[in-house]
């Protein structure tokens, strides 16, 4: 298993543009975290999955950001019509079930022009 | 709501120089703490966890931490610093899902 794997690494869009992040975490890990960071920032918490159930989302997740994880494998991040404010690296994590040791992927680094 | 105060979000230190950088956190019930590291343009990898046992906990690269229960904190420390440690640096805890500080910068200097 090679970690946690984000694509793209970087994705310039327009104003408007709807995008789409991937995230394949570990095989065996239930849980999978979805986080913003912001330049000169920590990383917030947007939303996590077990398994398939998307178990709670922060208030930052306005209601143009879905994100889904169907078979409880692999995850989705979707932006609808974005904003520049919504230029952010974006983080996947994935652990088992407790979070006793998280997995980060390189994260996607959004820009919005 | 869990929340983590890093004291210095900038950290000097010069080559081989001991370094500390601090970490407190505010929480009514157990918790996991954890630092992670960041380099630029990069995710963040995990240097240090406490879970439960013993308060001091060593980790990766030469880096230690101490849990300190009555003062709420875990501080991150490292006896000799080397220029490729120059990157930012998170404390985290966790209770059903991470919660970071802000963040600190620690630039080890020639």
């Amino acid at each position: 298993d090679t970690g946690v794997s984000q694509d793209p690494r970087h994705k310039i869009t327009k104003r408007g543009q709807n995008v789409t992040f991937r995230c394949d975490p570990i095989s065996e890990h239930n849980r999978l975290y979805w986080y913003r960071q912001t330049l000169g920032q920590g990383p917030e918490f947007l939303t996590y999955f077990q398994n398939e159930a998307q178990l709670e989302k922060s208030r930052l997740l306005s209601d143009r950001f879905s994100a889904e994880r169907p078979k409880g494998s692999f995850s989705t991040l979707e932006i609808q019509r974005t904003e520049q404010g919504d230029s952010a690296m974006y983080l996947c994590a994935s652990s088992l079930e407790g979070g006793a040791e998280a997995f980060f992927g390189q994260g996607t680094r959004l820009t919005v022009v | 709501a869990q929340s983590v105060t890093q004291l210095d979000s900038q950290v000097p230190v010069f080559e081989e120089a001991p370094v500390e950088l601090r970490c407190n956190y505010s929480s009514s019930v157990s918790v996991y703490l954890f630092w992670y590291v960041q380099y630029p343009n990069q995710g963040l990898q995990l240097l240090l966890k406490y879970l439960s046992g013993s308060t001091l906990v060593k980790g990766i690269n030469g880096f230690e931490a101490e849990f300190n229960k009555s003062q709420t904190s875990f501080h991150l420390r490292k006896p000799s610093v080397h220029i490729s440690d120059t990157a930012e640096y998170f404390c985290a805890v966790y209770r059903d899902q991470f919660y970071f500080g802000t963040g600190t910068s620690l630039t080890v200097i020639p």
